[in-house]
């Protein structure tokens, strides 16, 4: 069966400091790969996503970038951090030889900018 | 989108009364629609899903019901109890096998005991 881990659970960091949140998928392959953040009380914000190593499409201009290494795994860095990045980091995947299927998601990294 | 950013509006039920969550969705293409619940502190988790060419499925305790001429969705839940309890997301993917869902903006679902 198919599982995704994300790392940390919760973090808090100063302003200022860099930022980088894992995640990585287990029991497929070549899966489309995204993170979303999540503002308390709110929706669903789309970051990125990836449909190959190495291919990252950003949504939103910001001081956040990803990275994809490995097939499975999906990272989220800033250099920089800013106290609006504070929220609810979500990393999901599909699978890429389904025309139609529902995104699985993580369990979340709970980020407090301080 | 725009949605991401205002408050989730708010839905509140007794337990045991059917609760009828609400989602409008803005490309008449989309060919597949998919709701999640969202417990605190958790990432959506799947809940049911139906495709362009249905206008109802159902699911146990659940049914989702799709007006694509007035492009609305709607999760209805049965016998609601506490543990339904969540924030309800609608989401439909482009029609041609877009790999980008577009999220609806979420309903919060209280439900008192």
């Amino acid at each position: 069966s198919q599982t995704i881990h994300q790392w940390p659970a919760t973090l808090v960091q100063p302003v200022g400091s860099p930022l980088s949140l894992e995640c990585t998928v287990e029991g497929t392959s070549n899966p489309n790969l995204y993170w979303y953040r999540q503002a308390a009380g709110r929706g669903l914000q789309l970051l990125f996503y990836s449909v190959g190593i190495g291919q990252i499409s950003s949504e939103v201009p910001q001081n956040l970038s990803a990275s994809r290494p490995q097939d499975r795994q999906f990272i989220l860095s800033s250099k920089k951090l800013l106290l609006s990045d504070s929220g609810f980091y979500l990393c999901a995947w599909t699978n890429k030889g389904l025309a139609q299927g529902e995104q699985y998601f993580g369990p979340g990294t709970r980020l407090t900018v301080t | 989108g725009e949605s991401v950013g205002l408050h989730l509006p708010t839905l509140s039920v007794q337990e045991g009364d059917n609760s009828i969550i609400n989602c409008a969705y803005s490309n008449s293409a989309s060919d597949y629609f998919i709701w999640y619940k969202q417990e605190s502190g958790k990432g959506p988790q799947f809940i049911i899903d139906i495709r362009s060419n249905m206008d109802k499925r159902q699911g146990q305790r659940v049914t989702v019901l799709l007006n694509k001429t007035v492009k609305h969705l709607s999760l209805q839940i049965a016998a609601t109890q506490p543990g339904d309890s969540a924030v309800y997301f609608c989401a439909e993917n482009g029609s041609g096998g877009s790999y980008i869902p577009t999220f609806g903006r979420g309903t919060s679902l209280i439900v008192h005991p």
